[in-house]
């Protein structure tokens, strides 16, 4: 029994490039969350999927950052045009459908380096 | 008004000791409040939540502590041990930030032996 699934673990990318980060929820979830976690803090929300929807995206930034999670496949969060300051561990959650609110399972993250 | 504030920002035990963790929130929507432990490397662990309609939630060695009328929950680690050392924080979510999960700042726990 997988669990959420994170690939790559670690990216370095060179500033201006772009960063694309995949997410497999766990067999039978289709609810699926991303967050940020910058050095020394805590994780913040940044985008809420369910298949082919965005939910709530009210932590993404406007510019440079989308989410997708199409009808057949992983999850994705990209990052055009990457900047120092995107640096920080991506984290994907997912939440199986009618479970309780909040019980979300989270994957290793991946690790984005901005060179 | 959505913030979750955690304290302390790290604990030192001996083994056997029991830490106790804090946390605050404003949100009066919130009725969800899970804690995560994460250790360096890795993703936060699910270890125990509750709601607002107890006061008191034990799984094993973790309670949670819950008080509604001061908007505030903790965390005991009962005879705590060294593989404990970690990362702990707290959560909230509900209202209208479903499925939205409002993470403490975290707290970083060493249990010598």
């Amino acid at each position: 029994n997988a669990g959420v699934m994170q690939n790559p673990r670690h990216l370095v990318r060179r500033r201006g490039q772009e960063a694309r980060l995949r997410c497999s929820p766990m067999k039978g979830h289709s609810h699926v969350y991303w967050y940020r976690q910058l050095p020394e803090e805590g994780l913040k929300f940044m985008v809420y999927l369910q298949k082919e929807n965005i939910i709530d995206e009210s932590g993404m930034p406007k510019e440079r950052f989308s989410a997708e999670f199409p009808k057949e496949g992983p999850s994705i969060l990209r990052i055009q045009q990457v900047v120092r300051g995107d640096s920080a561990a991506y984290f994907c959650a997912s939440s199986p459908l009618g479970t309780s609110r909040g019980e979300q399972f989270f994957g290793p993250g991946t690790r984005l380096t901005v060179l | 008004q959505q913030q979750v504030k955690q304290s302390p920002q790290s604990l030192i035990v001996q083994k056997g000791g029991i830490p106790i963790i804090n946390c605050a929130y404003e949100n009066t929507a919130f009725d969800y409040f899970p804690w995560y432990q994460q250790f360096p490397g890795k993703g936060p662990a699910l270890l125990i939540a509750i709601r607002p309609d107890v006061s008191e939630k034990k799984e094993g060695r973790f309670t949670i502590s819950f008080n509604k009328s001061a908007k505030q929950f903790s965390l005991h680690i009962m005879d705590s041990q060294p593989g404990d050392s970690a990362t702990y924080f707290c959560a909230a979510a509900g209202g209208t930030s479903y499925g939205k999960l409002t993470f403490g700042q975290g707290t970083i726990l060493t249990v010598h032996p």
